[in-house]
């Protein structure tokens, strides 16, 4: 079956602080992994996308690993910032097959 | 460009009340996605069109749920009637592929049925 499995559900961090999420999936065929950010009350917005053979891609403060033979991503977040208080979801593509959706992590910085 | 636009932002509703949920994809994007969101099972895909015609719909809950696409610059999600559970945040999506290449999400619906 396939699945993405993210970890921890929520994380409360203060600001200015480092956090990694992590991603977990059993999906096959793989074509890509996505991070995306979801603010309260909008969609989610892309941060990264990485094929199999990318390892780690940065996209500011934001930095996603990929390991694809245990089949695990994390995103890790530096230097935080009250604005980095998001959900953050990690999607899977089957290619023409299309998405897996994890169900997020909830992250709160408090100041 | 402007991105996908859905309408409206918030929908209050009774139960047994029709609802039309709109949506304007990119232009140029030949896929459009319904997706609906809760806080127990996250995103989950309803149905999706590839160039104006439904694709897949197997993630419709129920035959109270239907989608159309008259042309390639609009959409409707309907629910008749609504009920209680489908209060949730309905989100339109478009892309190039179903791979998810340009993929975009609206801003998203948030349906209450009361």
């Amino acid at each position: 079956k396939n699945q993405v499995e993210q970890s921890p559900q929520s994380l409360i961090i203060l600001e200015g602080k480092n956090c990694t999420l992590q991603c977990n999936y059993t999906v096959s065929p793989f074509s890509n992994l996505r991070w995306y950010k979801q603010d309260t009350g909008r969609g989610p917005v892309s941060l990264t996308i990485m094929t199999f053979s990318e390892n780690t891609k940065s996209n500011g403060r934001y930095t996603a690993t990929l390991d694809a033979d245990t089949k695990q991503s994390s995103l890790h977040i530096t230097a935080s910032q009250l604005s980095d208080s998001a959900s953050y979801i990690c999607v899977v593509s089957r290619g023409a097959d299309g998405l897996t959706f994890g169900k997020g992590t909830h992250l709160i910085i408090q100041p | 460009d402007a991105g996908v636009i859905q309408s409206p932002r918030h929908e209050v509703t009774e139960m047994g009340q029709e609802v039309t949920l709109r949506c304007k994809p990119i232009s140029g994007h030949d896929y459009l996605f319904w997706y609906r969101q809760t806080m127990m099972r996250g995103l989950e895909l309803l149905i999706y069109f590839n160039n104006n015609v439904p694709i897949d719909d197997s993630g419709m809950p129920e035959d109270r749920f239907s989608a159309k696409m008259p042309n390639a610059s609009f959409s409707t999600l309907k629910i008749q009637p609504s009920e209680p559970r489908d209060s949730a945040v309905y989100f339109c999506a478009s892309s190039f592929n179903t791979g998810g290449i340009g993929y975009t999400f609206g801003s998203g619906t948030r349906l209450t049925v009361v």
